[in-house]
């Protein structure tokens, strides 16, 4: 099966800083991986994927992912924080045990950006 | 385009009663998928609708159903409702077209449901 597993449940950052939120996946075959982010009482926003290529994944505001395979890893990191980042974020796998597109997430990390 | 939407935002039901939530996908995507988000549990696939067909479903008992109409609207149901279904219920659409980010789901903000 495939599966994603985030080990920090919480990451505390200073605004200004570079964050990073670990993600390690088990999957066979090549893996098609995600991040999202979660603000409170909304649905889940989209940053960004990797399919294939290039090993560093540029996505949204500002967010990029380093996929390693050697290390299983996919960790989402941003060079400098801002409080506005705070949220849950989640990181995905496809689901490639049947025909559809579903994802299996991993259980989530909170991210503190404090001023 | 308008995003993936919910109906409705909040729902209060009793133990025992069924329930049916809306989605409509976004424009031009004919995937739509259902997830149910947890405290406990995390966020867990329910079902994926493609072409009014299912076409991968999670690991949830009967009692949760759904369907998709012709214009990719989707609908779940939730029957003989338990204290643990409380949750937020999320719909994600996808293009699932070739050059179109098939890939990727969006995700609409979700029915928060209670059960009492």
């Amino acid at each position: 099966a495939q599966s994603v597993a985030q080990p920090e449940d919480q990451v505390n950052v200073a605004e200004g800083n570079p964050l990073t939120v670990k993600c390690t996946y088990s999957v066979s075959g090549n893996p098609y991986l995600f991040w999202y982010v979660q603000y409170p009482n909304r649905g889940l926003q989209f940053l960004l994927k990797y399919i294939t290529g290039d090993n560093l994944v540029k996505g949204s505001y500002g967010f990029e992912a380093e996929f390693n395979k050697s290390q299983t890893s996919f960790h989402l990191k941003k060079p400098s924080a801002l409080v506005s980042d705070s949220a849950l974020y989640f990181c995905a796998v496809r689901d490639m045990s049947g025909s559809g597109y579903a994802l299996n997430f991993g259980k989530g990390t909170s991210l503190l950006v404090t001023p | 385009k308008a995003g993936v939407t919910q109906t409705p935002r909040y729902l209060i039901k009793t133990r025992g009663q069924q329930v049916t939530l809306s989605c409509s996908p976004i424009s031009g995507h004919r995937s739509v998928s259902w997830y149910q988000q947890t405290p406990g549990q995390g966020l867990q696939f329910l079902f994926e609708y493609f072409s009014e067909t299912q076409r991968n479903k999670g690991n949830f008992p009967g009692r949760f159903s759904g369907r998709q109409f012709s214009n990719s609207r989707s609908e779940m149901n939730v029957s003989t409702l338990e204290l643990g279904d409380s949750a937020l219920y999320l719909c994600a659409s996808s293009s699932r077209r070739a050059g179109l980010s098939p890939y990727e789901q969006y995700f609409g903000p979700g029915t928060r449901l209670t059960v009492t």
